[in-house]
């Protein structure tokens, strides 16, 4: 089945530090890839989304890119704030008729230090 | 603010007891879809509605269960509750079947005791 597959955190950064948390991915067909974002107390927010290869999401500064030939979406900001500490999920969606399920990485949390 | 409205927020609830989740999806999303987030199992799909019927099914217990109303929102009913179904369970919809961005509310905290 599909699976994705995040580095385990924390990840602890000093503000305007370059930011990378990378994501690997498991899938029969050809997958659409996201970002979300949970902050503290709160629910789960769409950060970015590519839905075919070589396409590159991109918000707040953010960017991830869909690479086909390494099955990766990895997630990068050149500057990081402190405002950006919260949790991180990749996620696929197989976009197969008979739905349309996330499967999710298991969360990468991101603290910046001012 | 996604437009998907959970309530309630945070639940208490004793074990062997039963609630019930409700969801209103976005303003014209016809799916809906159950997630459960807990810190053992992270997040796991649990259930998908489009347009009042069933279409997929993820890692749901047999003692919950769900349904979509004609007005498009949604319940997960959790019944004989335990321990270990203390988790976050987030509501989310999109507008289509599949192919399309899926949008998550706040979540409702659920605390079994």
């Amino acid at each position: 089945g599909d699976s994705v597959t995040q580095m385990e955190g924390p990840v602890t950064l000093s503000e305007e530090a370059f930011l990378t948390i990378n994501c690997t991915y498991t899938a029969t067909g050809y997958p659409s890839l996201f970002w979300y974002v949970q902050y503290p107390g709160e629910g789960l927010q769409l950060l970015l989304k590519a839905t075919k290869a070589d396409d590159k999401g991109s918000n707040k500064g953010f960017e991830a890119t869909y690479r086909k030939e390494t099955t990766s979406f990895h997630l990068e900001k050149g500057s990081v704030q402190v405002s950006d500490s919260a949790v991180y999920f990749c996620a696929l969606s197989d976009n197969g008729n008979a739905g349309n399920m996330l499967t999710f990485g298991g969360g990468t949390r991101l603290m910046v230090k001012p | 603010d996604s437009g998907v409205t959970q309530t309630p927020k945070h639940l208490i609830t004793a074990t062997g007891q039963r609630v019930t989740l409700r969801c209103s999806p976005r303003s014209g999303d016809l799916s809906v879809y159950w997630y459960q987030q807990s810190l053992d199992q992270g997040l796991q799909f649990l259930i998908q509605y489009y347009n009042g019927e069933e279409r997929a099914k993820g890692n749901i217990l047999e003692r919950f269960s769900a349904q979509q109303f004609p007005d498009l929102h949604s319940e997960l009913n959790l019944s004989s509750l335990e321990l270990g179904d203390s988790a976050l369970y987030f509501c989310a919809s999109s507008v289509a079947l599949s192919g399309n961005t899926i949008y998550f509310g706040e979540g409702s905290w659920l605390t079994v005791v």
